[in-house]
């Protein structure tokens, strides 16, 4: 597969339990951010994004938080399931909504344990 | 899953050749980029297109030029390549340079 054999923090969940996925950016004028998952093989696939006026969004099992006096962005993965083991990255726009000059973080990979 | 198409998946080539990757949309996305992702780094943005012919660069750029000469295909190419061009090449498409940028499934390139 295309996995790139990254040596990245590990997050290990029992099946069943909440995750907690933490990203911290780095420019304090970006405006929107984005939430990937990339299993092992594939392409980043788009989960939940959220504005910065916005500081809670949720989706299907997941929610984001956005803390913007730190420069910090979570996602909550809610009764995590096999399939959720993957690796997860966040992506800021410094440019704004509606650009797509992205600055990705380099991930988190989750295992989720039977 | 949107009909966004990487070839070839795997390519070995020597140092100094010529190599084309090419990426295959039918989502008539408007807006087109090629990343390229190496361990310890997230994935970093090598060209992008906003329309046929319209290209312009990213922030690792040297040594890669870009064609859209179709909606649907982006290529990239490496005019010679270095071994420092190893790495895992991802196209993505997204309608307006907008959300929800749709991946390939990446094509992994050795320079030996």
């Amino acid at each position: 597969g295309e996995s790139v054999g990254l040596h990245l923090p590990t997050l290990s969940v029992q099946e069943g339990d909440n995750s907690i996925i933490n990203c911290a950016y780095s420019n304090s004028a970006s405006d929107y951010f984005i939430w990937y998952k990339q299993e092992s093989g594939k392409g980043p696939q788009f989960i939940i994004d959220i504005r910065s006026n916005m500081d809670k969004r949720q989706g299907q099992r997941v929610t984001v938080l956005l803390n913007k006096t730190v420069k910090h962005l979570s996602l909550q993965i809610a009764a995590t399931q096999p399939g959720d083991s993957a690796v997860y990255f966040c992506a800021e726009n410094p440019g704004g909504y509606g650009t797509y000059k992205y600055i990705f973080g380099t991930g988190t990979r989750l295992k989720v344990l039977a | 899953d949107a009909g966004i198409t990487q070839s070839p998946r795997h390519k070995v080539t020597e140092t100094g050749t010529p190599v084309t990757l090419r990426c295959h949309q039918t989502e008539n996305h408007r807006y087109m980029y090629w990343y390229r992702q190496d361990p310890g780094h997230g994935l970093r943005l090598i060209h992008y297109s906003y329309g046929v012919k319209d290209t312009d660069k990213g922030e690792v750029s040297d040594g890669y030029s870009v064609s859209r000469s179709k909606t649907e295909d982006f290529l990239l190419t490496l005019e010679s390549a270095t071994s420092s061009q190893t790495s895992v090449y991802f196209c993505a498409s997204d309608r307006d340079g907008n959300t929800e940028a749709f991946f390939g499934q990446g094509t992994r390139l050795t320079v030996v």
